[in-house]
């Protein structure tokens, strides 16, 4: 079965943009979570998302945020990009109810 | 989440067992503990999980001590490919799955010699 996807791999953005990163999970995978990574901060988590429905949160900003479709996808939004929000952005997977998740290999956001 | 502690790094030469250690003292009842791994610039991979009872799988074996307040995670035989960074964490796992978050760590660097 297909593993999880994230589009696109790397993206090159500059102060001020905003950026849309999305997460297609495992086929039967109704749970999707967001992590950030950086050098500095390690893996932090930002949401996941279970339903549609936002139902955990990190300690982010409001300039992150994210939506999940009927279809299990996910996008993770980030406005006004700033230079510390270059970082690797993870997606992890699962059903809901089980006891492991699937991370998809990242987006490599860099702002300029 | 409990928190827990783990080395800088470690090595091990190829072929060898490598022993991994976690201490995660406060941990509660209803925790389990869980490792993933994660090779450079790839995503954290899942790796094994327990709660009491040691566990293994094709990937590794987890040892839980009595008292739950530290455990060890086995490689077997170590491969240049399992060279990564290991995470040791503690989290609830509701049957709901109400909580998915994971709190990672710095986590063990494992280097595996030839």
């Amino acid at each position: 079965k297909a593993g999880v996807t994230q589009t696109p791999r790397y993206l090159i953005k500059t102060r001020g943009q905003q950026v849309t990163l999305s997460c297609s999970p495992i086929s039967g995978h109704r749970s999707v979570s967001w992590y950030q990574q950086t050098p500095g901060q390690g893996l932090q988590f930002l949401f996941e998302y279970f339903s549609e429905t936002q139902r955990n949160k990190g300690n982010f900003p409001g300039r992150f945020s994210g939506r999940q479709f009927s279809n299990s996808r996910s996008e993770m939004n980030v406005s006004t990009l700033e230079l510390g929000d270059s970082a690797l952005y993870l997606c992890a997977t699962s059903t809901g109810n089980s006891y492991e998740q699937y991370f998809g290999p990242g987006t490599r956001l860099t702002v300029t | 989440d409990a928190k827990t502690t783990q080395p800088t790094s470690m090595d091990c030469a190829e072929g060898r067992a490598a022993n991994l250690p976690c201490n995660h003292s406060t941990i509660s009842g209803n925790e389990y503990v869980y490792w993933y791994r994660q090779i450079h610039s790839q995503g954290p991979q899942y790796i094994i999980h327990g709660l009491k009872n040691n566990e293994t799988n094709e990937m590794a074996s987890l040892i839980i001590t009595e008292d739950r307040k530290s455990s060890t995670l086995i490689l077997p035989h170590a491969t240049l490919r399992d060279t990564a960074v290991y995470y040791c964490i503690v989290r609830v796992a509701g049957q709901s799955g109400a909580n998915s978050k994971l709190t990672f760590g710095k986590g063990i660097t494992l280097s595996v010699r030839p």
